[in-house]
């Protein structure tokens, strides 16, 4: 694949549900991967650079695996909170300082 | 240490005037990046900058649109002759070197041409 892409497009998950999310990206020339937390009318917040294949990171609640080979991340959050509720991006970083952007997750957490 | 700063964060033009979007980026930071989200798509790269020096601007159009990094003040970027199409959220991120690290993101400009 030569695009981003992030599946799904929107998810909708009761408070104290674990999910998970996925990003597809090309795995030529591949130099990183970022994962980003986007609130409404804020900043999208780093929250993983991932460069090695089989990477696992972790923060608090939400981690997230690498598959360089083949060409994906997840991202899973634990016991999600209202709080969660946002659009998780990430971006393919290839050999250049662009970040190649997928269209996002939007997560919604109902209490 | 104050994050990275853009204004203004709304701007309303009529078609074919100028529009400057400024961006101040982290202090310590001399790499910036401008992104344009346009409605109902994602993040698109635009131009990666460092001071007085254009990197990358594949993603920039080719005509209207220029961007500058001067020694001292904020990166602009600077759209002339606005039209429509241009209304969108942009977006400029900073980070303290080349590489893979983390680029962080300002509030954005919310452009709306009339």
């Amino acid at each position: 694949i030569l695009n981003v892409e992030q599946s799904p497009q929107s998810l909708h998950v009761q408070e104290g549900d674990s999910t998970n999310f996925t990003c597809s990206f090309p795995s030529s020339n591949f130099y990183a991967l970022h994962w980003y937390r986007w609130e409404t009318a804020k900043s999208p917040e780093a929250l993983f650079v991932m460069t090695l294949n089989g990477d696992e990171k972790k923060k608090g609640r939400i981690s997230a695996t690498l598959n360089t080979k083949e060409g994906y991340s997840y991202l899973y959050i634990k016991g999600s909170q209202p709080e969660d509720s946002a659009t998780y991006l990430c971006a393919s970083h290839r050999n250049t300082d662009k970040l190649i952007f997928g269209t996002g997750t939007r997560l919604q957490v109902f209490p | 240490n104050a994050g990275v700063m853009q204004n203004p964060r709304h701007l309303v033009r009529r078609r074919g005037q100028e529009a400057r979007l400024r961006c101040s980026p982290m202090k310590g930071h001399s790499h910036v990046y401008w992104y344009r989200q346009l409605p109902e798509e994602g993040l698109k790269f635009m131009v990666y900058l460092q001071k007085e020096n254009i990197i990358d601007e594949s993603g920039m159009p080719k005509e209207r649109f220029s961007a500058e990094f001067p020694k001292e003040g904020p990166s602009i970027l600077r759209i002339q002759q606005v039209v429509r199409g241009d209304s969108a959220a942009y977006f400029c991120a900073s980070s303290p070197s080349q590489g893979r690290g983390e680029q962080y993101f300002g509030p954005g400009t919310r452009l709306t041409v009339t």
